[in-house]
């Protein structure tokens, strides 16, 4: 079955520093990857996500993410962050014929600082 | 244009009793999931329609748990008899059509407390 893991439950950075957040994926094929930003009390939005191609992907609000099939990873990056940024992350992978029954990680919670 | 919706925005309910949670998804799209957010859980699946397939329910905890759609559109979510671990955030989320590339978009959420 697959699984998402996502190791920091919590990150803090100064508002203008570079962010990264980790995930780690566990699946037998190509998967699907997202990445979702949930901002308090709204819904999940998507961000970016991968099927194929340019391992380095880009989305919205400056944020890109770059599929290491070596690490089975799926890291967030963006290269200076700003006060809106601070929301809870989830990574999550589908299935490789299909993105239904997304399996989510547990999220990571982003704080910024001034 | 109009997303996701979902109502009510937030419920309270006793422990024993039945809610209904509902989606309306975005026009025109054939696939409507459902999730869960608990705490300390993440966001699980629980269930899809795709068009007028039989839906996926493969992700219902257990049998109090049932959603339909009527018309290929609005969805209701049952709780039935429900229990204070039911407390979570109810997600649902619509796309295009299931599998291939859609994007699935999320509703705000139903967040559902049993006391």
């Amino acid at each position: 079955a697959q699984s998402v893991t996502q190791p920091d439950i919590h990150i803090t950075v100064s508002e203008g520093a570079s962010l990264e957040l980790r995930c780690n994926y566990s699946y037998g094929a190509t998967p699907y990857l997202f990445w979702y930003v949930q901002s308090p009390g709204q819904g999940l939005q998507l961000l970016l996500k991968y099927f194929s191609g340019d391992t380095l992907v880009q989305g919205i609000k400056g944020f890109e993410a770059e599929f290491k099939r070596s690490q089975s990873s799926f890291n967030l990056r963006k290269p200076s962050v700003h006060w809106s940024d601070a929301a809870e992350y989830f990574c999550a992978v589908g299935r490789d014929f299909g993105n239904e029954k997304l399996t989510f990680g547990t999220g990571t919670r982003l704080t910024i600082i001034p | 244009g109009a997303g996701v919706s979902q109502s009510p925005s937030n419920k309270v309910t006793e422990k024993g009793k039945d809610v209904e949670l509902r989606c309306d998804p975005i026009s025109g799209h054939t696939a409507l999931y459902w999730y869960r957010q608990s705490l300390g859980q993440g966001l699980e699946f629980l269930i899809y329609f795709q068009g007028n397939s039989a839906p996926d329910k493969s992700g219902l905890p257990s049998d109090r748990f049932s959603a339909e759609r009527t018309g290929g559109s609005v969805s209701t979510l049952t709780i039935q008899r429900t229990q204070q671990e039911d407390s979570a955030v109810y997600l649902c989320a619509s796309s295009l059509e299931a599998g291939g590339q859609e994007t699935q978009y999320f509703g705000p959420g139903t967040r559902l407390l049993v006391l």
